[in-house]
């Protein structure tokens, strides 16, 4: 069962443009959803989180839009360069026999193009 | 802030033999400490959860005995791939959590260790 559904699986970008990735679950609770980057050949790093008592948090070019009710979260990537060309993952976590485990979505691979 | 490091970054062995990774939390302490396998062009799955001073939890179908999970310090937990086999060849990431009077929710990634068996 995939607890985190994750769409696209790809997506091709103009530069300067906007690039939304999408997420859904199903576990009411899950409450910690952080979204990160990974570039070919490295380890994901935190872009941003947001926890379900906040609709929307923005960092830098980075939002993230979170819908309690729907069970949906996404990132949008505003004014897309091509050195924001990675696979994103979004990710839930709940706590767990005393840990915070993290379930991740399967990855977007976001293409910017000049 | 939050770095986390991962030796060696590349290692090939063969059939047979064990390989030890290090996952070390550089300038935080890490109570809890997480195992991940990823392969090519999918997602990270999560093989065991770390705790400082206690065993290891792994998930299910991950097999405890050959992937051993030692967290000996808050800032040093190693997997040690034993009687490593072809189909073990895989992308292996650890994460930290630092150490915190409150519920600290984010894991930071080291930067994977690539493990090809021949």
């Amino acid at each position: 069962q995939q607890q985190v559904k994750q769409s696209p699986q790809s997506l091709i970008v103009q530069k300067g443009g906007i690039s939304i990735i999408n997420c859904a679950y199903e576990n009411t609770a899950f409450d910690y959803f952080p979204w990160y980057q990974q570039f070919p050949g490295k380890g994901p790093a935190l872009l941003i989180a947001i926890r379900p008592d906040v609709s929307e948090k923005k960092e830098g070019r980075f939002t993230i839009s979170f819908n309690k009710s729907a069970k949906q979260f996404s990132l949008h990537i505003m004014d897309s360069q091509p050195g924001d060309s990675a696979t994103y993952f979004c990710a839930a976590s709940k706590e767990r026999a005393g840990s915070y485990q993290l379930t991740f979505g399967k990855g977007t691979k976001l293409s910017v193009i000049p | 802030g939050a770095v986390v490091s991962q030796h060696p970054s590349r290692v090939i062995c063969k059939s047979g033999t064990s390989v030890k990774i290090e996952c070390r939390s550089l300038d935080f302490q890490a109570t809890t400490m997480f195992w991940y396998r990823q392969f090519p062009k999918q997602s990270l799955m999560l093989m065991a959860t770390s705790n400082e001073g206690s065993k290891a939890t792994y998930e299910q179908g991950v097999e405890k005995d050959k992937f051993l999970i030692n967290h000996a310090s808050l800032t040093l937990s190693t997997l040690t791939v034993t009687s490593a086999h072809p189909e073990d060849s895989s992308f292996y990431i650890c994460s930290a959590r630092e150490t915190s009077g409150k519920p600290v929710r984010e894991q930071y990634f080291g930067p994977g260790t690539r493990l090809t068996v021949t």
